[in-house]
């Protein structure tokens, strides 16, 4: 199993431009998430998924969307990128949020914006 | 508020104990984790807590948890140069909920 994959691990992107990070999992698991990691403020959640088909806004959605139109993918799109956004992209994956719910991550992506 | 907050930065020699600390403010908090980022990767979890315990011992890792004061802890013995990492606290609430709030991670460095 590859468990959590993201495409792609780094890109440089100038101001106003617009590009969508993948994320997939092989662990069938119901719930996934993108978050944004930046330095002293630990991990933000931006949007989750509960399901194929949805999607619901996490602590900092704003600037970007999602779309989870397959149960084992997880799309974060940037519409028109902000130097504010140049941070490391995690997407991660969970069977439920019941009991002990463990988190499985990808690799992270790099995104500069210039 | 919900912050959880870690110091930045921690320094040990190989072979002592490293001990990191983590204060919450949620008190409906259920689990409580530890999470470990190796340099150029993802997170992975290395131990969890229920809210109803106050310790869990798992090999060479020691998780205290004080309720009252809102204090998780994570002790490392016999602290190896792989040990270097950024340990993140995270917490969850009640079943049922996506949410997770993580803190701010603590550098741990391994000197030789």
């Amino acid at each position: 199993n590859a468990g959590v994959t993201q495409t792609p691990k780094f890109r440089v992107l100038k101001t106003g431009q617009s590009m969508t990070l993948l994320c997939a999992q092989d662990m069938n698991h119901e719930y996934m998430y993108w978050y944004r990691q930046d330095p002293g403020m630990g991990l933000r959640l931006i949007h989750y998924s509960v399901g194929e088909g949805t999607t619901a806004k996490g602590e900092v959605p704003d600037g970007y969307n999602v779309s989870r139109l397959k149960k084992q993918n997880f799309l974060l799109g940037l519409e028109s990128a902000a130097p504010s956004q140049t941070s490391v992209y995690f997407c991660a994956s969970s069977y439920s949020p019941s009991g002990v719910n463990e988190q499985f991550f990808g690799p992270g992506t790099r995104l500069t914006v210039l | 508020g919900e912050d959880v907050e870690q110091s930045l930065f921690l320094s040990v020699r190989e072979g002592d104990s490293s001990v990191i600390n983590c204060t919450y403010t949620d008190s409906s908090s259920t689990y409580l984790y530890w999470y470990k980022q190796e340099p150029g990767a993802g997170l992975q979890l290395l131990t969890y807590i229920f809210s109803n315990m106050d310790m869990k011992q798992d090999q060479r890792l020691t998780v205290l948890l004080n309720k009252k004061d809102k204090h998780l802890s994570l002790r490392i013995a016999d602290t190896q140069t792989g040990d270097s990492a950024i340990y993140f606290c995270a917490e969850s609430r009640s079943s049922g909920t996506y949410k997770y709030i993580f803190g701010t991670g603590t550098r741990l460095k391994v000197l030789a």
